[in-house]
């Protein structure tokens, strides 16, 4: 079982639409979370961290659930520029903060 | 305060030759990452350095690679005798303190003939 799954893609959406991506994790004792977007196989840029409350960052809500080991994505009104690979990324305790990184869903938001 | 700068951007090597990556954190950022992303993969930890300190190598091939982040300077990935298998996009992250969130480099896509 991979250490990170996510929804495998590509998602075609609208302009204006909303859209989910989720997020699977093995290993309970992970400590930290985050969603990072790459376009076109650029660097990894980090778009929000994710904690267990539950945060928004404009149109972009991120949601934790520890009990199912599950993270989702949520972005609302879609536009032309939110298109990229968004990645699901973990960060271990006691593993000197290096990160694991899932495959990656990639969004293509079409006018 | 200038990102994390990764040098040179674009690197083609023969086989056997030998791969120096150079990696410059951001200003005040004294952990590093190196990570790799072959074609059509995720991106894959690789080594993990403090100031003249290997913290984790636990992601590095056990052959041919090595990383160093020395007390004066940028950090290094170096791959002797390159193979056709190494060619992928090597992204340098740091961050402040561990535990952190990551800041990438642009990445050296190498490419191996």
């Amino acid at each position: 079982r991979k250490e990170v799954e996510q929804d495998p893609g590509p998602f075609n959406v609208p302009e204006g639409a909303t859209v989910a991506f989720n997020c699977t994790y093995s290993n309970s004792a992970s400590q930290s979370f985050f969603w990072y977007r790459q376009d076109c196989r650029k660097e990894p840029k980090l778009l929000m961290s994710v904690y267990s409350s539950g945060n928004e960052d404009g149109r972009f809500t991120a949601q934790l659930n520890r009990a199912s080991q599950y993270i989702s994505l949520l972005i609302r009104d879609s536009k032309l520029s939110d298109s990229a690979t968004y990645l699901c990324v973990v960060n271990l305790p006691n593993q000197g903060g290096k990160l694991i990184f899932g495959q990656g869903t990639e969004l293509s938001v079409k006018p | 305060n200038a990102g994390v700068m990764q040098n040179p951007r674009h690197l083609v090597r023969r086989r056997g030759q030998e791969a120096r990556l150079r990696c410059s954190p951001m200003k005040g950022h004294s952990h590093v990452y190196w990570y790799r992303q072959l074609p059509e993969e995720g991106l894959k930890f690789m080594v993990y350095l403090q100031k003249e300190n290997i913290i984790d190598e636990s992601g590095m091939p056990k052959e041919r690679f090595s990383a160093e982040f020395p007390k004066e300077g940028p950090s290094i990935l170096r791959i002797q005798q390159v193979v056709r298998g190494d060619s992928a996009a090597y992204f340098c992250a740091s961050s402040p303190s561990q535990g952190n969130e990551q800041f990438f480099g642009p990445g050296t896509r190498l490419t191996v003939l």
